[in-house]
């Protein structure tokens, strides 16, 4: 059974500080997996997009890391901010017939003051 | 830009009415799709739409649900009748270029319905 599986499910740090959220998947075969970031209330948007060939990808604060061998995937938060508070979606699509994308239940996270 | 514009942001409603839930995708995008976010099972793709044609509505979860896409910039989501474990937010998304088989699209979401059921 194809599964997204994210860890921690939820996580709290301090302003400024870094921190890497996790996901491995069971998709097979594998088309590519974002990075979703949902604010509270409001609809997930993509942070990054990676393919089988490709194994980091950087947006500003914002670094995922694809081991598409193990079928790992990390998004590393460098100097977290206050509106870095969100869940951290993983999302996978697999290239069968039709449209397969298996979410990750997402990784809560809070950053405090 | 305008995006992906949903309503109502939020229904309350009573068990056994009508609920019909309204999408606009962005202009130009040919995939237009239904999930629904609860707590308990997160993201769900109900049924998703490539040129206005259903593709896959094997995530609606009864007959009670049903969708239509009548023309490239409108959809609905309907509830009949409705029920308390219906309560969840409804995102509408689309994508542009989607392929029928592969899919490489990045999705853009809506602001989502929030439907509670009394």
């Amino acid at each position: 059974k194809n599964q997204v599986e994210q860890s921690p499910q939820s996580l709290i740090i301090l302003e400024g500080k870094n921190c890497t959220l996790q996901c491995n998947y069971t998709v097979s075969p594998f088309s590519n997996l974002r990075w979703y970031k949902q604010d509270t209330g409001r609809g997930p948007v993509s942070l990054t997009i990676m393919t089988f060939s490709e194994n980091t990808k950087s947006n500003g604060r914002y670094t995922a890391t694809l081991d598409a061998d193990t079928k790992q995937s990390s998004l590393h938060i460098t100097a977290s901010q206050l509106s870095d508070s969100a869940s951290y979606i993983c999302v996978v699509s697999a290239p069968t017939g039709g449209f397969k994308t298996i979410f990750g239940a997402g990784t809560r996270l809070f950053v405090k003051a | 830009d305008a995006g992906v514009i949903q309503s109502p942001r939020h229904e309350v409603t009573e068990m056994g009415q009508e609920v019909t839930l309204r999408c606009k995708p962005i202009s130009g995008h040919n995939s237009l799709f239904w999930y629904r976010q609860t707590m308990m099972r997160g993201l769900e793709l109900l049924i998703y739409f490539n040129n206005n044609v259903p593709i896959d509505d094997s995530g609606m979860p009864e007959d009670r649900f049903s969708a239509k896409m009548p023309n490239a910039s409108f959809s609905t989501l309907k509830i009949q009748p409705s029920e308390p474990r219906d309560s969840a937010v409804y995102f509408c998304a689309s994508s542009p270029k989607q392929q029928r088989v592969a899919s490489t699209g990045e999705l853009f979401f809506g602001e989502g319905s929030r439907l509670t059921v009394l």
